[in-house]
């Protein structure tokens, strides 16, 4: 599965837009981004995923370049439950038996009064 | 109607010990797996059971034996724990393969192992 790179950490003012940026230059054809988050001593939550197309659902939207080598997860009203450290993944759409996720170290978003 | 619980959610042990963690999902899920996030909060794949038959099995020291009684529960058992077991273990599953969409792990709360 290819790499992602993210920043350590963003702020982020209650009630606006907080855009997480991803860098996956070596993803291929074929491979999905994921992003989740962890909140303090919880495990990871599953919060959207795409191909190269751009997604919403309920909790986030996903951005995906048209070359599909960056993304942008964006919650668009940033509230003091959504600091967490957000993880950005890249997997294989094979599927037929188990596919690990291979979380690196994340984004520490920090949501601030 | 927690869909992937653990149990304990917190073991403290001596070393030497040999533990114990249960992990059950009610999601119907054919996939589950075992991870381990130490104290620099890397999360890393252990396990992953598939159907009952072992499909990811990491570097992982042999004392860490997991059993899949059926395709809802996946259990970690640890021989003769050391120090650097410390760490908070995450169960997981996922409906992979077919034609099933893969649409992400659900994990459960973790335990925390504490080794003294």
């Amino acid at each position: 599965d290819a790499k992602t790179t993210q920043p350590p950490s963003m702020d982020c003012a209650e009630g606006r837009a907080a855009n997480l940026p991803c860098n996956h230059s070596t993803i291929s054809g074929n491979e999905y981004v994921y992003w989740y988050r962890q909140i303090h001593s919880q495990g990871p939550q599953y919060i959207i995923h795409g191909l190269k197309n751009n997604e919403t659902n309920e909790m986030a939207s996903l951005i995906i370049t048209e070359d599909r080598k960056s993304s942008t997860l964006i919650l668009p009203h940033a509230t003091l439950r959504d600091t967490a450290v957000y993880y950005c993944i890249v997997r294989s759409s094979n599927t037929g038996t188990a596919s690990k996720l291979t979380f690196g170290t994340g984004t520490r978003l920090q949501v601030t009064l | 109607d927690t869909a992937v619980s653990q149990t304990p959610k917190y073991l403290v042990t001596q070393m030497g010990n040999d533990k114990s963690i249960k992990c059950e999902q009610n999601l119907g899920h054919d996939t589950m797996y075992w991870y381990k996030q130490d104290s620099k909060k890397f999360l890393k794949i252990m396990f992953s059971y598939n159907n009952k038959e072992l499909i990811i099995n990491e570097t992982v020291p042999n004392r860490f034996s997991p059993k899949s009684p059926d395709k809802a529960h996946l259990n970690l058992h640890i021989n003769s724990l050391e120090l650097g077991d410390s760490a908070v273990y995450f169960c997981a599953s996922s409906q992979d393969g077919r034609a099933v969409k893969f649409y992400g792990y659900t994990f459960g709360s973790g335990t925390r192992l504490t080794v003294v």
